[in-house]
């Protein structure tokens, strides 16, 4: 059964401070890792993908991958109340193109 | 960018009726499209993965009998969920893969409200 966790919040940060999201996953042949960002009542739409140890950045987000620990994370800095929404990791393995998600987590900026 | 586009975005049918979702790939062509069923404050739940060409392959525990999934072209996938209850009011979500390891893209989701 492969396995995406991530910790469901809500994580409250204040405006302009860096939010830390994290994921675990427990199918070590997975090969590419997604970040989502989902509003309440809306489809979940791609932030950042990523699928090679390491840190990706793009604009204020930065997406951290370490497949010898079986997780990833996404840091979001200068954090703005329209970041407010619940992130879901996904990952997706060697065979095949489903995707796992993770339950997802709720972050709240706070102005 | 690779669209996703689903319609209706919002449905009210009455019990015991049938509805059908659908799903379209608007600039490219998915012979794989994924449907999602998701409940208030929950993560997606994968319902079935729909190829283009054969039958569905339903995840454990969906109803292949209820919810009819046909993915004639590889355009187009849609969802019909048959004489309908309100226990099947959800946000239902298609997407579809671009292959070769590429991302995944979703539609805007459809809210399905079972009086």
């Amino acid at each position: 059964q492969k396995e995406v966790e991530q910790n469901s919040g809500p994580l409250s940060v204040p405006e302009g401070a860096i939010a830390s999201l994290n994921c675990t996953y427990s199918d070590r042949v997975s090969q590419s890792f997604f970040w989502y960002r989902q509003y309440s009542g809306k489809s979940p739409e791609l932030i950042m993908s990523i699928y090679s140890n390491g840190d990706k950045e793009d604009g204020r987000f930065t997406a951290q991958l370490n497949k010898a620990s079986q997780y990833v994370s996404l840091l979001i800095r200068d954090s703005q109340p329209s970041d407010s929404a619940t992130y879901l990791c996904a990952v997706k393995g060697d065979a095949g193109n489903m995707l796992t998600f993770g339950g997802g987590t709720r972050l709240m900026v706070k102005p | 960018g690779a669209v996703v586009s689903q319609h209706p975005s919002r449905v009210i049918c009455k019990s015991g009726t049938s509805v059908k979702i659908e799903c379209r790939s608007l600039d490219f062509q998915a012979t794989t499209m994924f449907w999602y069923r998701q409940f208030p404050k929950k993560s997606l739940m994968l319902m079935a993965t729909s190829n283009e060409g054969s039958k569905a392959t339903y995840e454990q525990g969906v109803e292949k009998d209820k919810f009819l999934i046909n993915h004639a072209s590889l355009t187009l996938s849609t969802l019909t969920v048959t004489s309908a209850h309100p226990e099947d009011s959800s946000f239902y979500i298609c997407s579809a893969d671009l292959g070769g390891g590429n991302t995944i893209y979703f539609g805007e989701g459809s809210w399905l409200t079972v009086v």
